[in-house]
């Protein structure tokens, strides 16, 4: 069974500063991996997906990159803002169309 | 691009009520996904829910508990029956598509208390 993990659980940086979150997966046999915000108490809004054919996805402020054999994805984001804090989230389907969430990274970005 | 409006957003309710939960998209999908996030964790998977079929339910889900009803390709609803304390948690429903060709897209989520 696909396991996703997300390091670290919690990071604090102040405003302006380029940060990396982390996704790590067990089988590397994934159809794609989409990564998701989700604000306090509220639902799921998606970022970026990559499909396992490709290395990486850009949408303005942030970068998605995936390493399929080595089961890793990472989440750039570059100049940050107090409204980028949230949990963030990656999740992986796989060749079955089975969607595996990881356990979230919850960001502060301090003004 | 699918569009998700979820109701309720949030409630609060007494132990041995139910509530129902209803999703409605913008357009025609095959399937809608139910998920459960309890508070702190990651977002689990209760059911997949077709139009005209039984929804299949993942392993600690029991459709007594979460009824789902599926009467046609763009709503569904999701009743938490007999509600407990450890109910509580944020319930969202999902489909395949969406913005993001190939991705998810999620409502807005309810976020229910049981009291």
């Amino acid at each position: 069974k696909q396991e996703v993990t997300q390091i670290p659980a919690a990071l604090s940086v102040p405003e302006g500063e380029n940060l990396v979150l982390n996704c790590s997966f067990t089988d590397s046999a994934i159809y794609n991996l989409q990564w998701f915000r989700q604000d306090p108490g509220k639902g799921l809004t998606s970022l970026l997906l990559i499909q396992s054919s490709q290395r990486e996805q850009t949408s303005g402020r942030l970068n998605a990159s995936l390493d399929k054999s080595s089961g890793r994805s990472t989440l750039y984001i570059a100049a940050s803002q107090p409204g980028d804090s949230a949990t963030y989230l990656c999740a992986v389907k796989d060749t079955g169309n089975q969607f595996y969430f990881g356990t979230g990274t919850s960001l502060t970005v301090i003004p | 691009s699918a569009v998700i409006s979820q109701k309720p957003s949030r409630d609060i309710c007494q132990r041995g009520t139910s509530l129902t939960i209803q999703c409605q998209v913008d357009s025609q999908v095959t399937m809608m996904f139910w998920y459960r996030q309890q508070p702190g964790q990651s977002l689990t998977l209760i059911a997949t829910a077709n139009q005209g079929s039984e929804a299949t339910y993942e392993s600690g889900f029991v459709i007594d508990k979460f009824p789902i009803s599926r009467p046609n390709l763009t709503f569904s609803t999701l009743t938490v029956s007999n509600m407990s304390p450890e109910d509580s948690s944020i319930y969202l429903c999902s489909v395949e598509g969406g913005q993001i060709l190939g991705g998810y897209t999620f409502g807005s989520g309810t976020r229910l208390t049981v009291v």
